[in-house]
């Protein structure tokens, strides 16, 4: 089965971009997914790419997908304390009924 | 705005009583709905899929007489845990699937004393 993976902990300043990482097993996964949560919440889907895709931007996220490697990667620029929070990847492939995969989550710590 | 409304948010009740958390697709008609575990400081873990209609599809390891799970519309889910126990402590949340994203709700956090 499939198999989702990121590092634990990223500690960044207040201003600088964050970069989170995720790494995947399975090529079939067909939609990429990266969540926000924040303490005692639900998770909030920040943005998703499909895996014909190797670049989406929004606003000031920008995800980077390498199908070849099956690397995923989040970019978040001009990091806000607002944006600690762990951060999960997930992982699905084509249909709406499949279920998606998470990665262990990534705790991101933004210090002023 | 808010496309899936789970309900409550907080819950506590005794040992060996039963509880339901409600799950509602508020955007788009859902056949399919999932339910999560979530301990504290790790990922989510799949428990079951709800179809509707029809019987729920457990996950390996996940007592089905434990959690009852009811679709009875295409835009409400019951997750409702029985004879619950302290270590069914936990974070439980709901979540539904569009063609291409996938929305959770708040989440219900439910303390069992």
């Amino acid at each position: 089965g499939e198999d989702v993976e990121q590092s634990l902990f990223l500690s960044v300043r207040e201003g600088d971009s964050s970069v989170i990482n995720c790494t995947y097993t399975d090529s079939s996964s067909t939609y990429l997914y990266w969540y926000k949560q924040e303490p005692g919440a639900g998770l909030q889907l920040l943005t998703y790419i499909f895996s014909n895709m190797d670049m989406k931007q929004d606003q000031r996220l920008t995800v980077l997908l390498n199908k070849k490697d099956k690397h995923l990667s989040l970019r978040i620029a001009d990091t806000q304390t607002g944006d600690s929070a762990i951060y999960f990847c997930a992982a699905r492939p084509g249909a709406a009924g499949n279920k998606l995969t998470f990665g262990g989550g990534t705790r991101v710590l933004v210090k002023p | 705005g808010a496309v899936v409304s789970q309900h409550p948010s907080r819950v506590i009740c005794k040992s060996g009583t039963s509880v339901k958390i409600e799950c509602r697709s508020l955007d788009f008609q859902a056949t399919t709905m999932f339910w999560y575990r979530q301990f504290p400081k790790q990922s989510l873990m799949l428990m079951a899929t709800s179809n509707e209609g029809s019987k729920a599809t457990y996950e390996q390891g996940v007592e089905k007489d434990k959690f009852l799970i009811n679709h009875a519309s295409l835009t409400l889910s019951t997750l409702t845990v029985t004879s619950a126990h302290p270590e069914d402590s936990s974070f439980y949340i709901c979540s539904v699937q569009g063609d291409t994203e996938a929305f959770f709700g708040q989440g219900t956090r439910l303390t069992v004393v």
